[in-house]
């Protein structure tokens, strides 16, 4: 596609669901990450994929979060047992990582996935 | 670590006045970018600034990047309601991490 696409747009679950939330980067984007966004908050760093080296995942707030890029391209984001801390908007992005080249290039993100923990 | 603190947090204008809001690090940064979220939208990307004292202008949006690399600035002419946003200056938390904090909210009145 042309943008990043994420899924669900709006997902409702119960407290203690598990949710997924998958993102879909642009096509040749390596770099890929995962924000979090509460209502009238910043964004909060989440993990961060980059090719094939490990994933950098000092953001994820608790042991409950876990995250996967498959092939080097689709993510999942998974929330075990979910609480209502953790409704929010679930931002993905990706941006091409030039090679040398250290945090340069714009992030393209996703429409965001929202999630409501009841 | 390295901290880069945005001000002020929330900025409401008059339609028609000026407005800059304003990163400062800690550190010398290697570059910086610019995003602007509208209200219920995803962070859009503005512009990247590289050199030392680069200013950059899209059209009534003034970028502005510190001789020593430590700060940077964005100042919009003419506040129209469509510049209503959070702006964002997002920095480096380390190798091709980037954070974004809570950047500056701007509320424009008609």
């Amino acid at each position: 596609g042309a943008g990043v696409s994420q899924s669900p747009s709006n997902k409702v679950t119960e407290k203690g669901k598990d949710v997924e939330l998958r993102c879909d980067p642009i096509s040749g984007h390596t770099a890929l990450y995962w924000y979090r966004q509460s209502l009238g908050q910043g964004l909060e760093f989440l993990i961060y994929f980059q090719g094939n080296s490990a994933p950098d995942k000092s953001g994820l707030p608790s042991d409950r979060f876990s995250a996967e890029r498959t092939g080097g391209s689709v993510s999942t984001l998974t929330i075990q047992r979910t609480q209502q801390e953790d409704s929010a908007v679930y931002l993905c992005a990706s941006r091409l990582r030039l090679a040398g080249a250290t945090n340069t290039g714009e992030l393209f993100f996703g429409e965001g996935s929202r999630l409501t923990v009841l | 670590g390295q901290q880069v603190m945005q001000i002020p947090q929330y900025q409401h204008v008059q339609e028609g006045e000026d407005f800059t809001t304003y990163c400062n690090s800690s550190t010398t940064l290697s570059n910086i970018q610019w995003y602007k979220q509208r209200p219920g939208g995803h962070p859009v990307f503005l512009i990247q600034l590289v050199k030392s004292g680069e200013v950059k202008k899209q059209k009534r949006l003034t970028f502005q990047f510190g001789e020593a690399k430590k700060n940077s600035s964005l100042h919009i002419t003419a506040t129209q309601t469509t510049d209503v946003g959070t702006y964002f200056c997002p920095f480096s938390g380390g190798y091709n991490k980037l954070i974004f904090g809570a950047g500056t909210r701007l509320a424009v009145h008609p």
